[in-house]
């Protein structure tokens, strides 16, 4: 079936800088997309979310931008800080003709040099 | 506030034993998902109550998969017969969604099943 597309890699970034997150997303019924960060031992805590009838949304520290032409979502966090490391998903969700279930990807590591 | 709570958090079983995890939401949330997490990857979708009914059971792997949500609180996963596929950390999420509503879901802390 369709879901989210998102590579894992490895971001690396130093304290202070910006750091950009990607994801590609194939369903194109999908009205509703969350970002969500994962700490080790952790479950995913909510980011940000942003729905389909909007290309920008932004939050504290972080931007999410949403591409519905070439299906791609984006993730900004401001003047990363150590405590921004983790693993990072953007989810899916086809809203309630979907069942409101999360289609997830693989995730990407943020590393946060100091 | 409290959040969605599960436990065990770490759960050891030999192959061809039942486990039972438990999740308890946010009070007052309608909604409740159940996901399976691998390592190295992100969660996948096992099963959705909305009150006590069981709406989406699609995610289930197999028939030794059963969920259960009796009075539309405090649900509970079963596995039977646990194989060593089964290891993986299983979430809970809650939302406060009504039909047709689309609310985000809060992730409880997990229950890292090792089946040895």
């Amino acid at each position: 079936g369709e879901s989210v597309g998102l590579h894992l890699p490895t971001l690396s970034v130093q304290e202070g800088d910006n750091s950009i997150i990607n994801c590609a997303y194939s369903n194109s019924a999908s009205d509703y997309f969350i970002w969500y960060k994962q700490e080790s031992g952790k479950g995913p805590q909510f980011i940000i979310d942003i729905r389909s009838n909007m290309d920008k949304r932004q939050g504290q520290r972080v931007t999410v931008l949403l591409n519905k032409t070439v299906k791609h979502l984006s993730l900004q966090i401001a003047a990363t800080q150590p405590g921004d490391s983790a693993v990072y998903f953007c989810a899916e969700n086809m809203g309630p003709g979907g069942g409101n279930k999360l289609t997830f990807g693989t995730g990407t590591q943020l590393k946060v040099e100091l | 506030g409290a959040g969605v709570s599960q436990s065990p958090r770490y759960k050891v079983a030999k192959r061809g034993q039942d486990v039972a995890l438990r999740c308890d939401p946010i009070s007052g949330h309608v909604s409740l998902f159940w996901y399976q997490q691998a390592l190295g990857q992100g969660p996948e979708f096992l099963t959705y109550f909305q009150n006590e009914a069981q709406l989406d059971k699609s995610g289930l792997p197999s028939d030794r998969f059963f969920a259960e949500r009796p009075e539309g609180s405090v649900s509970t996963l079963k596995i039977q017969r646990t194989q060593q596929e089964d290891s993986a950390v299983y979430l809970c999420a809650s939302s406060g969604s009504f039909q047709g509503n689309t609310d985000t879901q809060y992730f409880g802390p997990g229950t890292r099943l090792t089946v040895l």
